[in-house]
């Protein structure tokens, strides 16, 4: 089993605040990770796929960049909302293990 | 598609009792996952199939707990007996593949054993 390892826990942002959370894998054997976005009692949904390595993607005001080599992956957002509310998962596709997740809250 | 649909939405049962989660990927999709929402663990895999077949099943917390998959349009995961710390959300998802194509999530159904 390849361990996902999310950081911050969690996270508290006023409104506007831009903020970003990381992902760490072990760096051998990658081909894949995925990010997910988990509002409270809805769905996981899926935000990104990530491959490459260097990879930046962005979906409105939320982007993530991946660096396969030394095993990490951000998740940003700029200018939060309350609606960016809510937790934010990674996993390693080879067995869709999902890392413990970043929740996030924006106030207001 | 309808997406990944799950049922019932709701379960309450009594301890001991015999609970069956039921769940129809989107067509095509060839792979099918299981996981359990609990307040300890996040999201956790408790199994997934690649074409009907069982590929992982560590994340089964006992041998109460088992899942089929008798064809490529519908998985159950049953629990037999039930006991109150199985309350929790069950989801099931599924995906094309595994790697580059992300995974859909049914509504999930939210057990509870009283």
């Amino acid at each position: 089993i390849l361990n996902v390892e999310q950081s911050p826990q969690s996270l508290h942002v006023q409104e506007g605040d831009s903020t970003n959370f990381t992902c760490s894998f072990p760096s051998s054997n990658f081909y894949a990770l995925h990010w997910y976005r988990w509002e409270t009692a809805k769905s996981p949904e899926a935000l990104f796929v990530m491959t490459l390595n260097g990879d930046e993607k962005k979906k409105g005001r939320i982007s993530a960049t991946l660096n396969t080599k030394e095993g990490y992956s951000y998740l940003y957002i700029k200018g939060s909302q309350p609606e960016d509310s809510a937790t934010y998962l990674c996993a390693f596709p080879h067995d869709m293990r999902f890392g413990a997740g970043t929740r996030l809250t924006v106030k207001p | 598609d309808a997406g990944v649909i799950q049922s019932p939405r709701h379960e309450v049962t009594e301890m001991g009792q015999e609970v069956t989660l039921r769940c129809k990927p989107i067509s095509g999709h060839d792979y099918l996952f299981w996981y359990r929402q609990t307040m300890m663990r996040g999201l956790e895999l408790l199994i997934y199939f690649n074409n009907n077949v069982p590929i992982d099943d560590s994340g089964m917390p006992e041998d109460r707990f088992s899942a089929k998959m008798p064809n490529a349009s519908f998985s159950t995961l049953k629990i037999q007996p039930s006991e109150p710390r199985d309350s929790a959300v069950y989801f099931c998802a599924s995906s094309p593949s595994l790697g580059n194509t992300e995974a859909f999530f049914g509504q999930g159904t939210r057990l509870t054993v009283v």
